[in-house]
């Protein structure tokens, strides 16, 4: 497909769980992000990832969170040992280096 | 300290009437960019509008205007003519600089329209 590609579409998982959620960016976009949004909540920032750079993970809430971008085109972020707070829409994003953003559909994560 | 400040949780507005959602942010860069975002009730995030902080005029989309005040740094997005499908949250968002492209998002507003 032509958009930004994410799966799950939802996931639940129990509380101390790993879980792996995929980003299939547009084909040649250099930039992708993922965003954490949680109930009738703004975008917080986790990671941002641009071409071959260092990824910037200052939004990474914990050190359970991680991502990786494989090829320079697929990401997946890794939560170990979920909470119940990490309970949310994880979005991920991607880019031209031009500052427009095209969202996926998002991975809803929900911890029992 | 917060970048970016919607300070409006929600706003109601009448069908055909214009409405204003307001966005100030904070920044000590020279160059920057400002975004607005809308989310319908699908939760899909739709590109509406930029504005270049070099840019000498208002940016405009259609029915969307950017009414951009550097020096109050604010960047309150306009709509004209509100339709009931124009009901969904609205997001600030900024990016900061040259050499990245990563958007600071604001807490939203919630805008809904009544015929």
């Amino acid at each position: 497909g032509a958009g930004v590609s994410q799966s799950p579409s939802n996931k639940v998982t129990e509380k101390g769980k790993d879980v792996e959620l995929r980003c299939d960016p547009i084909s040649g976009h250099t930039a992708l992000y993922w965003y954490r949004q949680s109930l009738g909540q703004g975008l917080e920032f986790l990671i941002y990832f641009q071409g071959n750079s260092a990824p910037d993970k200052s939004g990474l809430p914990s050190d359970r969170f991680s991502a990786e971008r494989t090829g320079g085109s697929v990401s997946t972020l890794t939560i170990q040992r979920t909470q119940q707070e990490d309970s949310a829409v994880y979005l991920c994003a991607s880019s031209l280096f031009t500052g427009e953003l095209f969202f996926g559909e998002g991975s809803r994560l929900t911890v029992l | 300290a917060q970048k970016i400040t919607q300070t409006q949780p929600g706003m109601f507005v009448q069908e055909k009437e214009a409405v204003t959602l307001d966005c100030t942010y904070d920044t000590s860069d020279q160059s920057y960019g400002l975004f607005w975002y809308k989310q319908p009730s699908s939760g899909e995030m739709i590109f509406l509008i930029y504005q270049g902080s070099y840019d000498e005029q208002n940016a405009t989309e259609g029915r969307y205007s950017l009414n951009f005040q550097k020096a109050r740094k604010s960047a309150n997005l306009v709509i004209s003519a509100s339709q009931l499908g124009d009901s969904a949250m609205y997001f600030c968002a900024m990016r900061e600089g040259y050499n990245t492209d990563k958007l600071i998002f604001g807490t939203g507003t919630r805008l809904q329209v009544f015929p």
